[in-house]
């Protein structure tokens, strides 16, 4: 299977633990999303890697969220002093785009997800 | 703000008849959108896309309009089929530089498609 795989699929944690997500994206794609998504909404853009960089971040990745991605392979989203407002559905999504926009045509490949349960 | 729109959170379609999905967009910004599926527990399924310059495309049974003056595009499934059930997602995306193509998503409906 050469889709973006996430792991693990769910945590469960008590309030205040730190947890890690790891996403493993398409191989031959240079950029790495980041969404989450809440029960009855769409997913929402937290942060974007083209390479290693991260490019932009949302208003939504407050300080205790922070994402690498050191090779520009696979990525980390790390969550410190977990609040039960964090439980959601952290998606990881991965494309090929050029330096400079080339084509319209670049869509999303998205992982299953890791879904987070705040106790 | 929510820049995509999806109004109807959920349709019931009989087998065989068409379903229509609609979106509407705020952002003038926007020239590239997307229709996702999504089955529980899994991650969004990319389904069709359409190009501002295009008003029209079609995929087999799947058919997105676009009309960029009224700032809408619909998902037209035709027929509909049992296996269509699921939620959908319209997502819409403008170049920004240094961003890539961040995606912004409705909110989805939930179509579910009787025998």
């Amino acid at each position: 299977d050469t889709g973006v795989s996430q792991d693990p699929r769910h945590k469960i944690t008590k309030r205040g633990q730190n947890v890690t997500f790891r996403c493993d994206p398409i191989s031959e794609h240079n950029r790495l999303y980041w969404y989450r998504q809440t029960l009855g909404q769409g997913p929402e853009f937290l942060t974007y890697f083209q390479n290693e960089a991260q490019l932009e971040k949302s208003r939504l990745l407050s300080d205790r969220f922070s994402a690498e991605r050191p090779k520009g392979s696979f990525s980390t989203l790390e969550i410190q002093r977990t609040e039960q407002g964090d439980s959601a559905m952290y998606l990881c999504a991965s494309s090929w785009g050029g330096g400079l926009r080339q084509t319209t045509n670049e869509k999303l490949f998205f992982g299953s997800g890791t879904q987070l349960s705040v106790l | 703000d929510q820049q995509v729109k999806q109004n109807s959170p959920s349709l019931s379609v009989q087998e065989g008849r068409i379903s229509i999905l609609n979106c509407d967009y705020t952002n003038s910004m926007f020239d590239y959108f997307l229709w996702y599926k999504k089955y529980p527990a899994e991650g969004p399924t990319f389904l069709i896309s359409i190009s501002s310059i295009k008003d029209k495309n079609e995929d087999g049974r799947f058919t997105v309009f676009l009309n960029k003056s009224a700032k809408h595009l619909s998902l037209h499934i035709v027929p509909s089929q049992p296996g269509d059930s699921a939620v959908y997602f319209c997502a819409a995306s403008a170049y920004y530089s240094n961003s890539g193509y961040a995606l912004n998503f409705g909110k989805g409906t939930s179509l579910l498609v009787t025998p």
